[in-house]
């Protein structure tokens, strides 16, 4: 069964640092997404992606933040200068389409900041 | 916008009994409706969803789940409940034009032998 992928599973970085969390979405799926949790909160919307540039985002995707598609598997999202509160499950997702399908979550990135 | 009330944090439930965690929602627009289970330490699984149609709706492993749209719910249900049904349970709702799906806190369902 298709899936999506995730990696790494757990990353582990300085303040301050820049992170790329990995994605690679279900092959013939045309929009992408990421979420975070943080712990013992909520899942919540990051951005969509989709045809190359960023369909919606959330008053979180501030500018520290970036999605990219690099190439024709990947899709990855840039956190330029972490903080500690950027600590959480990062979730990459993607749809085969915008309105009536449901999104396929991967597995999750646990970003750790200290 | 959309929100999604789920107001039971923890629910104990002996094993082989039945459950019901309750979701409600408000949207000014129609909306779709998801659950998915998240189990110890794995990323999030899609139980079920409603699309259009039929408004009982059955899922994986046993659950079920029931679109009420005048009083916007959609609670899961599973007739009797096993030791690997232990998990955290979402629900989330996307209305209709929008990409983004709308979680609520979950709810951790816990089986005691």
């Amino acid at each position: 069964e298709p899936e999506v992928t995730q990696t790494p599973s757990h990353q582990v970085t300085q303040m301050g640092q820049e992170v790329i969390l990995r994605c690679v979405p279900i092959s013939n799926h045309l929009y992408f997404y990421w979420y975070r949790q943080i712990l013992g909160q909520k899942v919540e919307f990051l951005v969509s992606f989709y045809n190359n540039e960023i369909s919606e985002k959330s008053e979180i995707f501030d500018d520290q933040f970036s999605v990219e598609r690099p190439d024709g598997s990947n899709f990855t999202l840039k956190i330029r200068s972490t903080k500690l509160e950027d600590s959480a499950m990062y979730f990459c997702a993607s749809s085969e389409n915008r309105l009536n399908t449901e999104a396929f979550f991967g597995q999750g990135t646990r970003l750790t900041v200290v | 916008a959309q929100s999604v009330t789920q107001l039971d944090s923890q629910v104990p439930v002996f094993e082989e009994a039945p459950v019901e965690l309750r979701c409600n929602y408000s949207s000014s627009v129609s909306v779709y409706l998801f659950w998915y289970v998240q189990y110890p330490n794995q990323g999030l699984q899609l139980l079920l969803k409603y699309l259009s149609g039929s408004t009982l709706v059955k899922g994986i492993n046993g659950f079920e789940a029931e679109f009420n749209k005048s009083q916007t719910s959609f609670h899961l249900r599973k007739p009797s409940v096993h030791i690997s049904d232990t998990a955290e349970y979402f629900c989330a709702v996307r209305g209709f034009g929008n990409e983004k799906l709308t979680f609520g806190t979950g709810t951790r369902l816990t089986i005691i032998p």
